[in-house]
């Protein structure tokens, strides 16, 4: 079965450091998503992209935060200066049609687990 | 109102129970649903689609309800193997492309 990846799976980092988290969607997926979960809390939507775009960002993706599509495969998520409150599990997903109908699944990678010092 | 509601549980049930969660949505204009599963400390994992007239997989059924605007999620004859947390997921629409909303989930425990 195709599946999403992700690395690193753990990262630890200083509070105010620059972080890249890095995900390889499902080849033939065309929407992307970034999602964190904050340990013992619900599954955030962060950002959504399309066609090389943000579709959709949520009031969490503050300038801190952004996104990129760098090559053909890989999908990052960057944030830029890192507070103690970015600490979680942050998952990619990808989709074929972006939730257009009840057969379009959203297929999650394993996450990072982001620890902020 | 939240978007997506859920007892956040948990459901303490004995092996072979049947047990039943419920999902409010706020937003009637919601044009997917789903129930995740997510095991602890792992990625959420598609369990089933919900479909309008209902739909049955082995032990699991999801019913839909429109009007009402919930989905339910009934597991029958529990399994150890069941114990995880149930997300229930809708998609609804802005500016043309989909957001998929999470519930906070359900957690159950089988217990043996």
């Amino acid at each position: 079965e195709p599946e999403v990846t992700q690395t690193p799976s753990h990262q630890v980092t200083q509070m105010g450091q620059e972080v890249i988290l890095r995900c390889v969607p499902i080849s033939n997926h065309l929407y992307f998503y970034w999602y964190r979960q904050i340990l013992g809390q619900k599954v955030e939507f962060l950002v959504s992209f399309y066609n090389n775009e943000i579709s959709e960002k949520s009031e969490i993706f503050d300038d801190q935060f952004s996104v990129e599509r760098p090559d053909g495969s890989n999908f990052t998520l960057k944030i830029r200066s890192t507070k103690l409150e970015d600490s979680a599990m942050y998952f990619c997903a990808s989709t074929l049609s972006g939730g257009l109908s009840s057969t379009d699944t959203q297929y999650f990678g394993p996450g990072t687990r982001l620890t902020v010092l | 109102r939240k978007e997506v509601e859920q007892d956040p549980g948990p459901f303490n049930v004995p092996e072979g129970a049947t047990v039943a969660f419920n999902c409010t949505y706020s937003n009637s204009a919601s044009q997917s649903f789903f129930w995740y599963r997510q095991d602890c400390r792992k990625e959420p994992k598609l369990l089933m689609s919900v479909y309008s007239s209902g739909n049955e997989d082995g032990r699991f059924t999801a019913q839909l309800n429109r009007a009402s605007q919930y989905i339910s999620l009934l597991i029958r004859d529990s399994k150890l193997s069941d114990s995880a947390t149930y997300l229930c997921v809708v998609t609804s629409t802005a500016s043309g492309t989909y957001k998929y909303i999470f519930g906070t989930g359900t957690r159950l425990k089988v217990l043996a």
